[in-house]
């Protein structure tokens, strides 16, 4: 039973392009969470969706960010016009239900030159 | 604000030693406690804690959780090298099942 998988695993982009990171949820989960890690801080929550639905994006930032979990696909968490403080390493997790265990993917380490 | 806080920051053991790590937390509508393993790469679970005073065991690694006193504790006995890693602590909220995260404790166990 694969896990959860991100991709790309690194991905570099330059100050205004967009960046689109990928995760496929375990085999069974419809429940999926983005968080961000800064360099020497803890994984800060960012949007847990279900399938075609938002159901909460209070750490989502206001602009340029937004996700989605469409019927079919992976989850897809976009950055528009990337800034060098976008900089992080982003995790996709993802769980069967609510409230049930949440179980990471490799992450994707974002590099804004 | 919600916030989570582990203890030490970091740790340096010799193989063999026992290691306590310590989370503490303050976080609206607690549902659960989570433990995990980061190494360079995903955070792997290690535990879910969702009642108070009840020890949870896998091989070398317990963990317990006190609702009263608002904090948890990962205990690992005879450590190995392989043990070395950063062990995040979260705080899962019911209603909007975000997990709150603590910086975490980096563990290293030398030879």
């Amino acid at each position: 039973n694969a896990g959860v998988m991100q991709n790309p695993r690194h991905l570099v982009r330059r100050r205004g392009q967009e960046a689109r990171l990928r995760c496929s949820p375990m085999k069974g989960h419809s429940h999926v969470y983005w968080y961000r890690q800064l360099p020497e801080e803890g994984l800060k929550f960012m949007v847990y969706l279900q399938k075609e639905n938002i159901i909460d994006e209070s750490g989502m930032p206001k602009e340029r960010f937004s996700a989605e979990f469409p019927k079919e696909g992976p989850s897809i968490l976009r950055i528009q016009q990337v800034v060098r403080g976008d900089s992080a390493a982003y995790f996709c997790a993802s769980s069967q239900d609510r409230g049930e265990t949440q179980y990471f993917g490799p992450g994707t380490r974002l590099l804004v030159l | 604000e919600d916030k989570v806080v582990q203890s030490p920051l970091s740790l340096v053991v010799h193989e063999g030693d026992t290691v306590t790590l310590n989370c503490s937390y303050e976080v609206t509508n607690f549902r659960s406690l989570l433990w995990y393993k980061q190494e360079k790469k995903a955070p792997t679970f290690l535990f879910m804690l969702t009642s108070s005073g009840i020890e949870k065991k896998s091989g070398r690694l317990s963990s317990i959780l006190d609702k009263k006193e608002l904090f948890s504790i990962l205990n690992i006995t005879a450590t190995q090298t392989g043990d070395s890693a950063v062990y995040l602590c979260a705080a899962a909220q019911g209603g909007s099942e975000k997990l709150v995260f603590g910086k975490g404790t980096k563990l290293t166990v030398n030879p």
